[in-house]
């Protein structure tokens, strides 16, 4: 079936830089797409969404870019800092279709260098 | 908020032997999710339910996967019996049945080793 995926397994930064974490999809009826944390030891935790009638968003340090051309997703984190250092997973869902779970990619782990 | 609330965290057993795995979503929420996440296979959907009625299981590995939900605030997940490759981490996770906009927040996860 349709699944989302990720272009980089790792992903290292020095302390300070910006990083910038990609994801492609190939469900186009993908309606609403996350960006989830994961620190070692503990489930994702939420960081930022983005519907797909939107093509960019901002929260704290971080902002998702989204291009339906393509079909990808990005996410940035300004100013990274070690506590950013986890697993960073995209994930799509389909609302039109009736899913209601979400498809996850493989995840990049993004490694901060002091 | 108390969050999503697994048991237990660590499990070890033999395989043959019963795994049960516990779950309190977050209060209120219409919609509950179990994950099993592998390095091979990344975050797989196992099976969710809405208002305690399961909707999807089709990413239940086999017959010796079982889920339940007898109330709006409690779930398990049972294998029975268990062997080595089940061994992975299982996550639940709920969320609001709010349309459009589907953020799902989970638990900290079960992580089991089956020897």
């Amino acid at each position: 079936g349709e699944s989302v995926g990720l272009h980089l397994p790792t992903l290292s930064v020095q302390e300070g830089d910006n990083s910038i974490i990609n994801c492609a999809y190939s469900n186009s009826a993908s309606d609403y797409f996350i960006w989830y944390k994961q620190e070692s030891g503990k489930g994702p935790q939420f960081i930022i969404d983005i519907r797909s009638n939107m093509d960019k968003r901002q929260g704290q340090r971080v902002t998702v870019l989204l291009n339906k051309t393509v079909k990808h997703l990005s996410l940035q984190i300004a100013a990274t800092q070690p506590g950013d250092s986890a697993v960073y997973f995209c994930a799509e869902n389909n609302d039109g279709g009736g899913a209601d779970g979400l498809t996850f990619g493989k995840g990049t782990h993004l490694i901060i260098q002091p | 908020d108390a969050g999503v609330i697994q048991s237990p965290r660590h499990e070890v057993t033999e395989m043959g032997q019963e795994v049960t795995l516990r779950c309190k979503p977050i209060s209120g929420h219409d919609y509950l999710f179990w994950y099993r996440q592998t390095m091979m296979r990344g975050l797989e959907l196992l099976i969710y339910f809405n208002n305690n009625v399961p909707i999807d299981d089709s990413g239940m590995p086999e017959d010796r996967f079982s889920a339940k939900m007898p109330n709006a605030s409690f779930s398990t997940l049972k294998i029975q019996p268990s062997e080595p490759r089940d061994s992975a981490v299982y996550f639940c996770a709920s969320r609001y049945d709010r349309g459009v906009g589907n953020t799902i927040y989970f638990g900290e996860g079960s992580w089991l080793t089956v020897v």
